[in-house]
């Protein structure tokens, strides 16, 4: 069980538009910056979004990030279906021990 | 071009010992934290640990302390990930990442491009 929550799945047509949710706690997303990961079936993970909305060079701004209080969504527009991967948050925890937690993954498919 | 290279695939029996590796160029390597991530067959990313090649200042996460030791040499700049009696369970895919900040956060990248251990008899 993770503990920052993603939807297992989420699905729509080429061209629209799909939000990912990461939702956590004040041990975690509500006190960090948060940053957001895309993995292509049989690649390494690669940043897309840090510090909760910003996009690193070579991203195209049709990924975007934000965070509301303990919760934090990625937005894809116009989708295409090189976007099929695995979408991954990630942020510091500090319930137990100081430690990174990510979430546990959003299988996007492109119909 | 910021890069880590892993080290090859590894295929090893329970109780074996490994040790693998994950080397950085292109900056400074003893001045950004390297992490190690587990991900099982399958299944989602999992935060083993990072070290600050620096000093060597290590932090693992409470699932994995005492089940990995995390390693550094800045004289060849490469990170290591080991393990003294490996388990079937050991089998998946690890990559090292660089841990970046900024005034603000903390994010992963670049990613090395994994390294595949399978344990198995």
């Amino acid at each position: 069980q993770s503990v920052l929550t993603q939807p297992p799945s989420v699905s729509a047509a080429p061209g629209q538009k799909v939000t990912i949710s990461c939702s956590g706690s004040s041990s975690n997303i509500g006190n960090n910056y948060v940053s957001w990961y895309q993995q292509l079936p049989g690649t390494a993970p690669k940043l897309l979004i840090y510090d909760n909305n910003k996009r690193p060079s070579g991203i195209p701004d049709r990924f975007s990030g934000s965070k509301s209080g303990t919760s934090a969504t990625l937005g894809i527009t116009g989708l295409q279906t090189g976007d099929e991967a695995d979408y991954y948050c990630g942020t510091w925890d500090s319930s137990l021990s100081v430690r990174w937690v990510f979430g546990g993954g959003t299988k996007l498919t492109v119909l | 071009e910021v890069q880590l290279v892993q080290s090859g695939a590894e295929v090893k029996k329970p109780g074996e010992s490994l040790k693998i590796s994950c080397k950085g160029s292109g900056y400074s390597f003893t001045s950004y934290w390297i992490g190690w991530v587990r991900q099982m067959p399958g299944k989602g990313l999992e935060w083993m640990g990072i070290i600050y090649p620096g000093d060597s200042d290590t932090r693992y996460s409470p699932s994995f302390q005492g089940q990995v030791t995390i390693s550094a040499d800045k004289s060849i700049s490469t990170a290591y990930l080991q393990w003294s009696s490996l388990k079937a369970s050991d089998t998946a895919m690890y990559y090292c990442a660089r841990h970046s900040s900024s005034s603000w956060g903390n994010w992963f990248d670049p990613w090395g491009q994994g390294t595949l251990v399978t344990v198995s008899s």
